[in-house]
């Protein structure tokens, strides 16, 4: 199995621009978890899904960052509009039951 | 609700030396106890993990961990410290519920370094 997939690995865009951040679970697991990592508040779980249901959105900042799972093998976190203060690692993750999670490569994000 | 308090954000091991990182927990139900390790630029990577049994948990690249119920710990060893053991280390917890995948809670990390 290839893992976690995510792309972009690095995105640079400029304020007030769209940004779409994707993730491909690894087949099989019914699990999807995005995370942020930045040095002043290290890991953060913004959002998880379960069989492409959102089930935990506490995490997410505020309404300029939205997730989707269209299928069990594809998932998006949008942030719109961008903002310096969004620059951070995303991660995305997944597992099948109660199991560790495996996580992707991440994407690096720089809000200019 | 749980947390996870990892001692200590850097430490610094020489090559050869015991690796000893530490972690305690607080859960309100049984826990499920990680420890990932980050290298540079890279994801998170498994390193071993405590669900239920023995106590003494092995996982990859000789390290070792110590569940502790009584101490609420979950410390990290390593008897010999290698250069390539320089990393990022995350303690992590996980409530299990009735058989469903509970989300993780990590600790802030604790940056290794070795040296010569």
């Amino acid at each position: 199995d290839a893992g976690v997939i995510q792309s972009p690995r690095h995105e640079v865009t400029e304020m007030g621009q769209e940004v779409t951040l994707r993730c491909k679970p690894i087949s099989g697991h019914d699990y999807l978890f995005w995370y942020r990592q930045t040095m002043m508040r290290g890991l953060e779980l913004l959002i998880y899904f379960n069989n492409n249901v959102p089930i935990d959105d506490s995490g997410m900042p505020e309404d300029r960052f939205s997730a989707k799972m269209p299928n069990a093998s594809f998932s998006t976190l949008k942030i719109q509009p961008s903002e310096p203060r969004d620059s951070a690692v995303y991660f995305c993750a997944s597992t099948s039951g109660a199991s560790e999670q495996f996580f992707g490569p991440g994407t690096r994000l720089t809000v200019l | 609700a749980q947390s996870v308090t990892q001692l200590g954000s850097h430490v610094s091991v020489s090559e050869g030396a015991l690796v000893l990182l530490r972690c305690n927990y607080s859960s309100s139900v049984p826990p499920y106890l990680f420890w990932y390790v980050q290298y540079p630029n890279q994801g998170l990577q498994l390193l071993l993990k405590y669900t239920t049994g023995a106590t003494l948990v092995k996982g990859i690249n000789g390290f070792e961990a110590e569940f502790k119920k009584s101490e609420t710990s979950f410390h990290l060893t390593k008897p010999s410290a290698h250069m390539s053991d320089a990393a990022e280390y995350f303690c992590a917890v996980s409530g299990l519920i009735t058989g469903t995948a509970s989300k993780l809670t990590f600790g802030t990390g604790t940056r290794l370094q070795v040296t010569l």
